[in-house]
């Protein structure tokens, strides 16, 4: 297996722009999960799903967030506006049942000028 | 709030030597402990899941404790080479499999 697949790997736009990162979990894994890392705040659990429904968004910091599933090996993180505060890494990880291992993407470096 | 706190953020070991990371966390009802190694500019990699009723893993060099009583956790690298210089960091999982995460301990080893 090609493991968890991000695109894109970096993401340079401007202010106000919207973004959207594309994550392509581990085939069979039932579960999904998107997160933030930067260096303040370290890494952030922003939302996961577990057969392509969303199960706790308690992570999304604000309504410019948004997340979908629209089948089992694709999920989308939309940021629309974006602004400079959301600069970060981007993380998706997908497991095989909710307790297991997680298994890490690359990761999307996004920066917003 | 559970919170996870990895200490100290940054170690330098020459080469061959033994050393211990340490993570502590407050979450009394903790379902797994995860230890991951995070190289710069990549994602995460899974080293070592320690189940709540377990007290260690071991994997190669690596061993991993739990005590839940304490709130502690430590990861043991024995032997350490050039090749293990990375950033660790712990996750107390939960049994809805959210992890949190501690900020990390930054190895270098010094051939």
């Amino acid at each position: 297996d090609a493991g968890v697949i991000q695109s894109p790997r970096h993401e340079v736009t401007e202010m106000g722009q919207e973004v959207t990162l594309r994550c392509k979990p581990i085939s069979g894994h039932d579960y999904l999960f998107w997160y933030r890392q930067t260096m303040m705040r370290g890494l952030e659990l922003l939302i996961y799903f577990n057969n392509n429904v969303p199960i706790d968004d308690s992570g999304m910091p604000e309504d410019r967030f948004s997340a979908k599933m629209p089948n089992a090996s694709f999920s989308t993180l939309k940021i629309q506006p974006s602004e400079p505060r959301d600069s970060a890494v981007y993380f998706c990880a997908s497991s095989r049942h909710r307790t297991d291992t997680q298994y890490f993407g690359p990761g999307t470096r996004l920066t917003v000028l | 709030k559970q919170e996870v706190t990895q200490i100290p953020a940054a170690l330098s070991v020459p080469e061959g030597e033994n050393l211990v990371l340490n993570c502590s966390f407050t979450d009394s009802a903790i379902y797994n402990l995860q230890w991951f190694r995070q190289d710069p500019g990549k994602g995460l990699t899974s080293l070592l899941l320690i189940q709540s009723s377990q007290r260690e893993q071991t994997s190669g060099r690596l061993n991993a404790s739990l005590d839940k009583s304490s709130g502690r956790s430590t990861l043991y690298i024995a032997a350490s080479q050039p090749g293990d210089s990375a950033t660790y960091l712990c996750a107390d999982g939960g049994s809805q499999g959210n992890l949190i995460f501690g900020k990390g301990t930054k190895l270098s080893v010094k051939p």
